[in-house]
Formats: structure tokens, sequence, C-alpha cells
């Protein structure tokens, strides 16, 4: 199985500023990467897919980059409701597995 | 408008069963990958299970043999019988499926449903 292991696993920042959250495969995953966003008592909800790619709805103060086993989602101009918790998630292979998340607080 | 409401869980003994349904709109379960997503009190998110467009199925070691995705094709439903439940099988059961025709990433989530194992 591959393994998604995400930091930091929290993470605090004022509005405006700029987080960085870091996800790295156990293996190489090509581009076979997304993001979530989960708040309290919600379901997930697409972020981000293909690494890079912006799900539509979704605002553009979030980007992904990465390749190969290394990626990174970056949330531009921090907003009150970006307060949530992160996932990454590999689709490269079955079982598919996700991070263990990354805890946004807004200060 | 595309959805996926799930319904069915509740609370449950070990070693009982329990039957999860997702209904699903705005789109044909048969044409996508359906998969079903847990997530245990306070935790992360886990994969559960996958049925594929063709019809061939596939399971996280966690529940493999215990759990049983299927699909009706004609109610356009999504289904996960669980088996031999136990304790950590507690969990938000979510079901979603993968961008249509890509198969790279859940676009569409239900509410989730609650299933707790306990005595």
């Amino acid at each position: 199985d591959i393994q998604m292991t995400q930091y930091p696993s929290s993470v605090s920042a004022s509005v405006g500023d700029r987080v960085t959250i870091t996800c790295r495969a156990s293996q190489g995953i090509s581009s076979w990467l997304a993001w979530y966003q989960q708040k309290p008592g919600k379901a997930p909800k697409l972020l981000i897919y293909d690494v890079s790619s912006l799900q539509s709805g979704v605002p553009s103060r979030f980007s992904g980059s990465g390749s190969g086993a290394e990626f990174t989602l970056t949330i531009s101009g921090l907003q009150p409701e970006d307060s949530a918790t992160y996932y990454c998630q590999q689709a490269n292979s079955f079982p598919r597995t996700f991070g263990q998340g990354t805890k946004l607080e807004i200060k | 408008e595309v959805q996926l409401v799930e319904t069915g869980g509740g609370l449950i003994q070990p070693g009982g069963s329990l039957r999860l349904s997702c209904a699903a709109s705005g789109f044909s379960v048969s044409n996508n990958f359906m998969h079903w997503v847990r997530q245990a009190p306070g935790k992360g998110l886990e994969w559960v299970s996958v049925i594929y467009s063709g019809g061939g199925t596939y399971y996280a070691d966690s529940v493999k043999g215990r759990f049983t995705i299927s699909r009706d094709n004609s109610e356009n439903m999504l289904y996960l019988q669980m088996n031999s439940l136990r304790v950590d099988d507690t969990a938000v059961y979510y079901c979603t499926r993968d961008r249509e025709r890509r198969h790279d990433a859940f676009d569409v989530w239900g509410q989730g449903t609650m299933v707790t194992v306990s005595s």
C-alpha cells in the first residue's frame, strides 16, 4: 500500500497569510494526487485533482504543485472560511490512501 | 443536481450486520467508479471499497471478507453490506464517486451516515 505522510499536522495563521501543506508519498504516484477540505460535521470537499487542477467553484487562492512523491497545497490570502482540515489522497493505485490530515486554524 | 444521500446507519452490537444504502441522482452509478470512505470519530479518512463501472470490486484489507459493495443500476443505488461488525468499524460512512471518466479524485460526496458498533 502507498503511505501518504502529511505535514504539519496543524498550523495556525492569520487572515491574509500564505500557508503551505506538504504531502509525501511512500513511492512515486505520478500526477495522481488530490486535495480535500473538510469542515467539522461535513463531508470532504474536493479542492484540487491531478496535483494542480482546481476543481470547479474552488477559489483561486488554492493551488497545488509537486511531482513524483512530494506535493504541496498552498493557500494564498487566507480567509476565515478556510479554517478546516485538509487531506491529500493518492489515486495511483488501490487501496486509495489519504494523508492523516492538517488542521488549519485562523488566528 | 448531482447528489448522493446515504441511509442505513445506526447502533449495532459487535458481530452484527448492517446494510448501508446510497441513493444517487443526477448521474448513473453504473457509469462511474463508486466508493465507500469512512471516518472514525476524531480520526482521518479511510478508503473502504470500490465498485468499478464494469462491476469489479476491491476492498481495504481491514474489511475484506466482511463487507460487500454492490449496486442496483435500475434504482441507481449503491450499497455496503457489513457483516461481522467490530467496534473499530465505528465511523461515519460516506459514499462518493470518482470524477467521471478520469478516476482520479472523489468529486461528489454524500452527507455521511453514522455506524456505531457497541455492546
